[in-house]
């Protein structure tokens, strides 16, 4: 079965760009079946959905975000990745990549096991 | 912004039903889901589609809709089953949002 393990720096500076990849194995994200997306969870609060893209390379964004968020697809790599600029304390969170099942509207899985970004100086 | 509300908590006695509702004025359009979530691992999908259950979900988990409130059902609740809970669904964009959550305590 299909699995996805995020990796990337756990400690990003204030202002910096957080950026996060997702490794997919068990599946191709080239099949189109499937959309990628992002998730957050900051601690011990809720979830926040960041945004997903589709083997092709078209994204849509949380609209609360939109402006310092880019998704990539790497489609000979099977990876997808997240990019968040100007990052703040408040960006601070555990940081999910899923697989989007095609629905009105889809849903998500399986998920990563998360990884934790602290922005702190 | 959109909101889907859910109680901050519920709990409940083994063996008892555990009822969690969500509620979204966009409810009635949309298709919701629901995931469990344990400390320190990701979210787990355990209704898709308002009342489907993926394989592998035991059958004390349900899901079912009526208007703007959607309701998970544990039956026969057990210890295990302690857990945060989230709904899911999408605003009338297609943006995908996520409720309040929802906290289970196993008495």
């Amino acid at each position: 079965q299909v699995q996805l393990q995020e990796s990337g720096p756990g400690l990003v500076k204030p202002s910096q760009t957080l950026s996060l990849t997702c490794t997919v194995s068990g599946g191709s994200i080239s099949s189109g079946d499937y959309y990628w997306s992002w998730i957050r969870q900051p601690p011990g609060k809720g979830l926040e959905w960041i945004g997903y893209i589709y083997y092709s390379g078209s994204t849509y964004y949380n609209p609360s975000l939109k402006s310092r968020v880019t998704i990539s697809v790497d489609t000979s790599k099977n990876q997808f990745s997240l990019k968040l600029s100007s990052v703040t304390a408040a960006d601070t969170a555990v940081y999910y990549c899923a697989r989007v099942v095609p629905a009105a509207p889809g849903w998500f899985d399986p998920w990563g096991q998360g990884t934790l970004v602290t922005v702190s100086s | 912004s959109y909101e889907l509300t859910q109680p901050p908590s519920v709990s409940v006695s083994p063996g008892q039903t555990a009822r969690i509702t969500c509620s979204g004025d966009a409810l009635p359009k949309q298709y919701a889901y629901w995931y469990q979530q344990k400390p320190g691992q990701a979210p787990v999908l355990v209704i898709y589609k308002d009342s489907e259950r993926p394989s592998g979900i035991p059958e004390r988990f349900s899901g079912s809709s009526s208007g703007t409130t959607v309701t998970l059902t544990i039956s026969g609740v057990q210890a295990e089953d302690e857990a945060d809970y989230y709904c899911q669904s999408a605003d009338s964009s297609g943006t995908p949002v996520f409720g309040t959550g929802t906290k289970v305590t196993v008495l």
